[in-house]
């Protein structure tokens, strides 16, 4: 298994839809996990932290599932402004602050 | 809000040419890192650093790459001789605590390798 793994995508949905994106990690060890949200040729920025079993904001959710080694991020409502690549960030714990990236979900939100 | 600020924010050079990326970090952060993202590619882990030393640093961190934080603000990353596949945006990014888990990056050095 990679270290983290992402579905590629693209997602293509219309305005208003629900979308799930998946992420799976192969360090079982890990204890956090982020979501990142990058835009064409930015940097990276933080959407949401899992550090238990879930996290919710407005209208993005994040799960964790430890067991099956997987977090999953959810956005309800989809708006044109969600279009962007999803990344899926866990740090490696090798006692030297690594954190790993997915390749990204590109989500594009359509109207 | 407090941030990371990067230059250049894009370099052209010749390939075998030295190269210095420059980055001030968020000024009470502690950890330290460059990232590299091949246009259209993932973002890839280089190098951490932290208490002033290179903390863990990726495969793709070979003898050609170098960091340093030398005046206790600056915090740059070098690239001895130029290769066309060092061609990549490179970003900095900062992390206050290991608690709190938020890199934060600054916009990104386009390199260009010719």
């Amino acid at each position: 298994r990679k270290e983290v793994e992402q579905d590629p995508g693209p997602f293509n949905v219309p305005e208003g839809a629900t979308v799930a994106f998946n992420c799976t990690y192969s360090n079982s060890a890990s204890q956090s996990f982020f979501w990142y949200r990058q835009d064409c040729r930015k940097e990276p920025k933080l959407l949401m932290s899992v550090y238990s079993s879930g996290n919710e904001d407005g209208r993005f959710t994040a799960q964790l599932n430890r067991a099956s080694q997987y977090i999953s991020l959810l956005i309800r409502d989809s708006k044109l402004s969600d279009s962007a690549t999803y990344l899926c960030v866990v740090p490696a714990n090798t006692g030297g602050f690594k954190t790993i990236f997915g390749a990204g979900t590109r989500l594009f939100v359509k109207a | 809000e407090p941030e990371v600020t990067q230059t250049p924010s894009h370099q052209v050079t010749q390939m075998g040419q030295e190269v210095i990326l420059r980055c001030v970090p968020i000024s009470n952060h502690l950890y330290f890192y460059w990232y590299r993202q091949i246009l259209g590619q993932k973002v890839e882990f280089l190098v951490s650093f932290y208490n002033n030393e290179i903390s863990e640093k990726s495969e793709i961190f070979d003898d050609q790459f170098s960091v340093e934080r030398p005046d206790g603000s600056n915090f740059t990353l070098k690239i001895r001789s130029t290769k066309l596949e060092d061609s990549a945006m490179y970003f900095c990014a900062s992390l206050g605590g290991r608690a709190s888990g938020e890199l934060f990056f600054g916009e990104g050095s386009r390199l260009t390798v010719l």
